[in-house]
């Protein structure tokens, strides 16, 4: 088990082009999250699946952003037309589906999206 | 609505000096606790966490915090830091049904 991966990890883009990271969880975690980190702050929580289903959404996920998981495997997250407020360490994580009342989400290392 | 405070944004410490880095959260219902950890280029590692049961909980490498529900606080403390302790520490809460709420991260600085 090799953890929890994200590709790319840094990307630099200029303002108003699309951009889409990957995420790749633990195998055999069905639940996986996408969160947002600006620089001086925490993670904040984007969006999540379970299997292929996109269970949640917050309100910080603006319509250019969109996120997929189609086979229940990895996931993508594409950012269209970025602006400079996109900058930030997009970070992904996965786990079981919570038995009781909680499972530890696993985080990937991120990725860094500059906007210019 | 929970939010969480971390009131340090950067903490220096000697090495073999003992730390601690402060916690409060706010919320109108019973919260799970906990303090995650980022190493510099990589992902976030749960340090240790306070689902029930006793309040004083401990990390593999000797960090403790202590879930107090009055001061509605949890913050983190090791009697004697290594240089290898250095990273960013982010405390963050969970309600039953939501999703976690990190706090805006301490980064701890431990100088020789």
């Amino acid at each position: 088990d090799t953890g929890v991966s994200q590709n790319p990890r840094h990307k630099i883009t200029k303002r108003g082009q699309n951009v889409t990271f990957r995420c790749d969880p633990i195998s055999e975690h069905n639940r996986l999250y996408w969160y947002r980190q600006t620089l001086g702050q925490g993670p904040e929580f984007l969006t999540y699946f379970q299997n292929e289903a996109q269970l949640e959404k917050s309100r910080l996920l603006s319509d250019r952003f969109s996120a997929e998981r189609p086979k229940g495997s990895f996931s993508t997250l594409e950012i269209q037309r970025t602006e400079q407020g996109d900058s930030a360490m997009y970070l992904c994580a996965s786990s079981l589906a919570p038995s009781g009342s909680y499972n530890e989400q696993f985080f990937g290392p991120g990725t860094r999206l500059t906007v210019l | 609505a929970q939010s969480v405070t971390q009131l340090d944004s950067q903490v220096p410490v000697f090495e073999e000096a003992p730390v601690e880095l402060r916690c409060n959260y706010s919320s109108s219902v019973s919260v799970y606790l906990f303090w995650y950890v980022q190493y510099p280029n990589q992902g976030l590692q749960l340090l240790l966490k306070y689902l029930s049961g006793s309040t004083l909980v401990e990390s593999i490498n000797g960090f403790k915090a202590e879930f107090n529900k009055s001061q509605t606080s949890f913050h983190l403390r090791k009697p004697s830091v290594h240089i290898s302790d250095t990273a960013e520490y982010f405390c963050a809460v969970l309600t039953y049904g939501q999703n976690f709420v990190f706090g805006p991260g301490t980064r701890l600085s431990v100088l020789p």
